[in-house]
């Protein structure tokens, strides 16, 4: 049962325009919502989080919207950059504050950023 | 400073044997995770630990997996008598404090795990 889904397992994209990755999730106790990049041989990195209570959060050229009643998240990027090309999970996670930590992750989307 | 460390980052080993999996947080983080990534798929939990106190362990597949925290420092995923559908990257991550907001995860670069 897959609570978290990335069903675009590839995107590609010019540089310069606007990318956009999108998740759904189907567990409506999930309050946190996360975006994590991943380079080949490294571990997934943090890049940006959205809480329930927001619809939107900004940081730089990202973007992530959050549409609860839809349970759909999107990841906006623009401009697109060369070194923005990597795979893209989208996690989730519910009782944050509590402390539970726990993340769902999503497939992953392979962004490709086209010169 | 130092990131996540995992050791070894490459196993090789046979259908039956056990095999102890390393994570080493970042110094002074209080949580440590381990999940498990299949090919093609995102990480999968297993489990965490706050401190030594082992918090969750719902991920855990079966009693064949184990994890240990001793001191509250470095971490110890032991998978006995493998099978060949535990070959996975296993990847441990770590974060400073504990309830109340979001505490970004760090994750180590994994540990490539086949069993033959």
């Amino acid at each position: 049962d897959q609570q978290v889904k990335q069903n675009s397992p590839s995107l590609s994209v010019q540089e310069g325009r606007i990318s956009i990755l999108n998740c759904d999730y189907t567990n409506s106790m999930f309050d946190y919502f996360l975006w994590y990049k991943k380079y080949p041989a490294e571990g997934p990195t943090f890049l940006i989080s959205i809480s329930s209570i927001k619809d939107k959060n900004e940081d730089g050229r990202f973007t992530v919207f959050l549409n609860k009643s839809a349970k759909h998240l999107s990841l906006h990027i623009v401009p697109s950059q060369p070194g923005d090309s990597a795979v893209y999970f989208c996690a989730a996670s519910e009782g944050i504050i509590q402390g539970a930590q726990k993340l769902v992750f999503g497939q992953g989307t392979r962004l490709t950023i086209n010169p | 400073g130092a990131g996540v460390s995992q050791s070894p980052r490459y196993k090789v080993t046979k259908r039956g044997q056990d095999v102890a999996l390393r994570c080493d947080p970042i110094s002074g983080h209080v949580s440590l995770y381990w999940y498990r990534q299949a090919l093609g798929q995102g990480p999968e939990f297993l489990t965490y630990f706050n401190y030594e106190a082992q918090q969750d362990k719902s991920g855990l597949p079966n009693d064949r997996f184990s994890a240990e925290r001793p001191e509250g420092s470095i971490s110890t995923l032991t998978i006995q008598r493998t099978e060949q559908r535990d070959s996975a990257m296993y990847r441990c991550a770590s974060s400073l404090r504990l309830a109340g907001f979001y505490n970004e995860q760090f994750f180590g670069p994994g540990t490539r795990l086949t069993v033959l």
